[in-house]
Order: structure tokens, then sequence, then C-alpha cells
């Protein structure tokens, strides 16, 4: 089935490591975002890429990296210079034709002691 | 993108039509308006989308006034798998600005036996 894959589903790390969260979409979708929801709030753009090999900063991409080397995967690498890291992360994929929906992955919960 | 207005929450009774309003005064001509849900601890899930005209789907209508400052997403026999947090987007057509999306409060909804 097509459709966009983020694992893992939950995520313990200590304070102070970084982690690398993965996205995958077969829909041969070339634009890919990575968005933050923190409890009872709505999501928050981190990061975002139109093509591979190139991605942009989004609304709230401190402590956050990302790369873009296959069209198909968008990891995001959650620093330990991230204040915050604890949240649900949801990666979405789109194609680039004009008003096209987002799919979203089914989210990964980052929880850091 | 233009910022919306939603209701944060409101309760419907199975069986009915839920109108969920969503207000977007500051609308540019270009601004499409979608909406997309989100179930508890899932990824976001694409509705229906439009310009000035009302539009129709197998999940729902979206009528938009004749002015494009409000909007109603109209659920016509609301069941309890939908209930859900509602979100209103206005945003740019990809080319202009990717398909990044600016999500706000949204509306929760709750669907009563």
């Amino acid at each position: 089935d097509g459709g966009i894959t983020q694992s893992p589903k939950y995520l313990f790390r200590k304070e102070g490591q970084n982690v690398t969260l993965s996205c995958e979409q077969n829909l041969n979708h070339d634009a890919m975002y990575w968005y933050r929801q923190d409890p009872g709030q709505g999501l928050r753009l981190i990061y975002y890429s139109q093509i591979v090999n190139d991605f942009q900063k989004g609304d709230i991409a401190e402590g956050y990296s990302v790369s873009r080397e296959k069209k198909e995967s968008f990891p995001l690498t959650v620093t330990s210079a991230q204040k915050n890291p604890t949240a649900f992360y949801l990666c979405a994929s789109s194609d680039q034709t004009e008003n096209t929906e987002a799919f979203f992955g089914q989210g990964t919960r980052l929880t850091v002691v | 993108d233009a910022k919306t207005t939603q209701p944060t929450s409101m309760d419907c009774a199975e069986g009915r039509a839920a109108n969920l309003p969503c207000n977007h005064s500051t609308i540019s001509g270009n601004e499409y308006v979608y909406w997309y849900r989100q179930i508890h601890s899932q990824g976001p899930q694409y509705i229906i989308h439009g310009l000035k005209n009302n539009e129709t789907n197998e999940m729902a209508s979206l009528i938009i006034t004749e002015d494009r400052k409000s909007s109603t997403l109209i659920l016509p026999h609301a069941t309890l798998r939908d209930t859900a947090v509602y979100y209103c987007i206005v945003r740019v057509p990809f080319k202009a600005a990717g398909n990044k999306l600016t999500f706000g409060g949204g509306t929760r909804v709750l669907v009563k036996p």
C-alpha cells in the first residue's frame, strides 16, 4: 500500500542525547515536512523539503536538523540543543501540483528523560 | 497564510449533521480553504478543500461564503468515529509557498450517542 511511515511509534531518550526520527514515503511525492505537536496544541512546522538535497527551516527549526538524500526519506534529528524535545512529531508529504493535500504519517511520540 | 478562528469545542449528537464554522476574514484572493481532522494520537487526515465554490465529497461538504471571509464544514451524519479535532487552514497555492500548512488550535468535536 502507498503511504507514509514513521518509526518508531514511541521513543525514549536520555537528556543530552541526539535522536533521529525516521520518515519514509512511497507516494513518489517531491515535498516532505516535519511538524511538532505539544499536548492540546496545533502542529508547528519544523523543516520542509520541496526537492531532494534541498530543505528550508520552518517556524521552529532551532535544535533540529534534517537531510534529504533520497526522495523517499526525510529523517529528522532532534539534537541536544533542543531545550524541550518531548513532543509528538509528525511527518507529511505532498505532491507539487497545485492545491494538493498533504498526507501525514502516524507520528512518533518522543519522550526525553 | 491567513489566520483562522474556530470555536474551541463543540458537541454533536450521533446521526445528526455537524456544522463547524471557521472565520478567515483576512483571506487573500488566491488562498484556498482546507480542512483536516486529527483523531487522538494519530496524524491529521485531509477532509476537503475549496477556493470559492461549495465543495462536496464522500466525507463532508464545504460551504464558503460569497465574500470568502468564512466557511462551514458540514459532516452530514456524524458518527462516534468523527470525534476528533478539526482544523481549518487557509494557504496559498503550492508554487508560491510550498505546501506548508499553518495549524491553529482547531475545534474539538465530541460526537455523543
